[in-house]
């Protein structure tokens, strides 16, 4: 049980594009979803949570009219990334948790986004 | 200060050999503890999940709780080479489901 699915699993564009992933719970509802991007050989950085039926929360630091996120029902988020350029180049991945108190997250297999 | 540390490695050991793990928290309120295995280029998979003090066992896998000291650690015995990973450590912290994970500890299982 839990599973996350997440695609594309990789994505290569020219710069300007805008590029939309999807993140979907398969087996439960998740009110919360959450976005991370990682970079080569470093951590994972948290850079938004997604909540059903309101407005995101990010992090410090992440543009929110640069990385667009939409939670419009109870087993799926969307993130895209507005004019994509080569500094966005990452591995962007998402993750859920049941709607039950001391839950994991469970991630999605990510997405290798390549802007050209 | 960080709110969950681990030390990031490489922590190398031969094949067979007890790996073990650690990481420590700040915030005292937190009351539940993950294990993350990154293999290079996947995303994070979830391999034991600790609630209570003490130790809890799943396969050549245990997780090891101290809340008085603030401590998590995992404990991988009869390491593989397929074990070669980072390990993250992650609390629910603040209520809600969000998690803060530690940087990751690189293993490093060698033959």
């Amino acid at each position: 049980g839990a599973v996350v699915s997440q695609h594309p699993s990789r994505v290569i564009c020219k710069s300007g594009t805008s590029v939309k992933i999807e993140c979907r719970s398969l087996d439960f509802q998740a009110t919360t979803m959450f976005w991370y991007r990682q970079f080569p050989k470093q951590s994972l950085m948290l850079m938004a949570t997604s909540n059903e039926g309101s407005k995101a929360t990010y992090e410090q630091g992440v543009e929110k009219d640069k990385f667009l996120i939409n939670h419009a029902s109870l087993t799926l988020s969307t993130l895209t990334v507005t004019s994509a350029h080569p500094e966005d180049s990452s591995f962007y991945i998402c993750s859920a948790s049941p709607d039950r108190d001391n839950q994991p997250q469970h991630f999605g297999d990510g997405t290798r986004l390549s802007i050209l | 200060q960080k709110e969950v540390e681990q030390n990031s490695g490489p922590l190398s050991v031969p094949e067979g050999a007890i790996a073990s793990l650690n990481c420590t928290y700040s915030d005292r309120v937190s009351q539940s503890f993950f294990w993350y295995r990154q293999y290079s280029g996947k995303s994070p998979e979830l391999i034991m999940s600790i609630y209570s003090n003490g130790d809890k066992e799943d396969g050549r896998f245990t997780a090891q709780l101290n809340k008085a000291s603030q401590y998590v650690s995992l404990l991988i015995r009869d390491s593989q080479p397929s074990d070669s990973a980072t390990y993250l450590c992650a609390a629910l912290t603040g209520g809600g489901n969000k998690l803060t994970f530690g940087t990751g500890t690189q293993l490093k299982v060698e033959l």
